[in-house]
């Protein structure tokens, strides 16, 4: 099992240019997440998806897309880059048990974005 | 809605002395409550969890917290510390059976040699 993987690694963009974020599993876990974490700010949660098909806000929304056609998948979506998405983006996923969600995140290893 | 405090953005600690990284938390439901640990440069990963039974959890790495309902407090401890343990540490809660998550704004405990 590779995990949760997240691509790229590193990304920087200027004010404006859009682009996309992609997350994958291979756990088979129906909820994924997408955060950023900013210094002195913890994590903060942008999307989340419950299934394919499914998708909610989290805290921090604006300025962000997402969907999720697949189980797998679950890209990000910055339709017109902002200094303020300078952050560290994390993606995880999870599952539940016997219909009930109780269980830890896995975490992929992050993209660090830079928006000029 | 939920809210995680931790009162410590960095704790800097001798090897082989104990440690204690505080988290409070405020909920109107009960709730489920982690520390995750983030090595520099990687993704987080879940260190131990609250979700019922036994208020003393532990990690296979010597770490536990003790879940005090009373004090909404769910601190992080490790009698003696290692430089490996040196690393970013986040407590997190969620409503019971939701998945959102909160998370608190971690402490960097920093270990000396």
């Amino acid at each position: 099992n590779a995990g949760v993987t997240q691509t790229p690694k590193f990304q920087v963009l200027k004010t404006g240019q859009s682009m996309t974020l992609q997350c994958a599993q291979d756990m088979n876990h129906e909820y994924m997440s997408w955060y950023r974490q900013d210094p002195g700010m913890g994590l903060r949660l942008i999307h989340y998806s419950v299934g394919a098909g499914i998708t909610d806000q989290g805290e921090v929304p604006n300025g962000y897309n997402v969907s999720r056609s697949t189980t797998e998948d679950f890209p990000l979506r910055l339709l017109s880059a902002a200094p303020s998405q300078t952050s560290v983006y994390f993606c995880a996923s999870s599952y539940s048990l016997a219909g009930v969600y109780y269980n830890e995140q896995f975490f992929g290893p992050g993209t660090r974005l830079t928006v000029l | 809605a939920q809210s995680v405090t931790q009162l410590d953005s960095q704790v800097p600690v001798f090897e082989e002395a104990p440690v204690e990284l505080r988290c409070n938390y405020s909920s109107s439901v009960s709730v489920y409550l982690f520390w995750y640990v983030q090595y520099p440069n990687q993704g987080l990963q879940l260190l131990l969890k609250y979700l019922s039974g036994s208020t003393l959890v532990e990690s296979i790495n010597g770490f536990e917290a003790e879940f005090n309902k009373s004090q909404t407090s769910f601190h992080l401890r490790k009698p003696s510390v290692h430089i490996s343990d040196t690393a970013e540490y986040f407590c997190a809660v969620s409503a019971s059976g939701t998945y959102k998550y909160i998370f608190g704004t971690g402490t960097r405990l920093k270990v000396l040699a």
